[in-house]
């Protein structure tokens, strides 16, 4: 049982790069999203899903974005990657829509650097 | 952005000692609290989602309770082991937003 898998595990840019980080479940949860994690600071929001075809924004979403063509896939698009940027991302998702009742489960994780 | 605060930011026990932390939230449009374990290395694992006041949850020798008028939770441990060392998150879901704000965590360190 895979669960929530994230690739790459690292990743350097260089500013002004794109990039996708990747994000697949295999639980058949309605619900995926991403967050980031930067020293001194619980994890921040940055984009979700309730379902294929269906995203929102949450705190940070500035610099990226998302899209649900599946209920498996939720890929995170960094379009012109910054400093400001470097973080580790998590993945996460839950079943049902309502993920605040629902346990999040998530993925590895990605540690990436903008330099 | 909702402030959820959790105390302390760290602390180290010994192997054997009970311990406790605090998650402190906003009191109104609760929805739900969660509580993560998070191992150096690995990704946070759910350990409790409670959704009423009074809740009270157990798994093996971690408890969690909830007061949802007084905005605050308390996670539990009762005779640490090494292998309880890890980052404890707590989780606030209000009713103004549909997603989850975390606190920073404490980092508990279990001293054989």
């Amino acid at each position: 049982n895979a669960g929530v898998t994230q690739t790459p595990k690292f990743q350097v840019l260089k500013t002004g790069q794109s990039m996708t980080l990747q994000c697949a479940q295999d639980m058949n949860h309605e619900y995926m999203s991403w967050y980031r994690q930067d020293p001194g600071m619980g994890l921040r929001l940055i984009h979700y899903s309730v379902g294929a075809g269906i995203t929102d924004q949450g705190e940070v979403p500035n610099g990226y974005n998302v899209s649900r063509s599946t209920t498996e896939d939720f890929p995170l698009r960094l379009l012109s990657a910054a400093p400001s940027q470097t973080s580790v991302y998590f993945c996460a998702s839950a079943s049902l829509g309502d993920k605040r009742n629902s346990p999040l489960h998530f993925g590895n994780g990605t540690r990436l650097t903008v330099t | 952005i909702l402030n959820v605060e959790q105390s302390p930011q760290s602390l180290h026990v010994q192997e054997g000692d009970s311990t406790n932390f605090t998650c402190s939230f906003p009191s109104s449009n609760f929805y739900a609290l969660h509580w993560y374990r998070w191992e150096t290395a690995k990704s946070p694992e759910a350990l409790f989602v409670m959704t009423l006041n009074g809740d009270e949850k157990k798994k093996g020798r971690i408890s969690a309770t909830l007061n949802t008028k007084e905005g605050y939770s308390y996670l539990y441990i009762k005779g640490s082991q090494p292998e309880d060392s890890a980052t404890y998150l707590c989780a606030f879901g209000w009713t103004g937003a549909n997603n989850l704000f975390f606190g920073t965590g404490t980092r508990l360190t279990v001293i054989p």
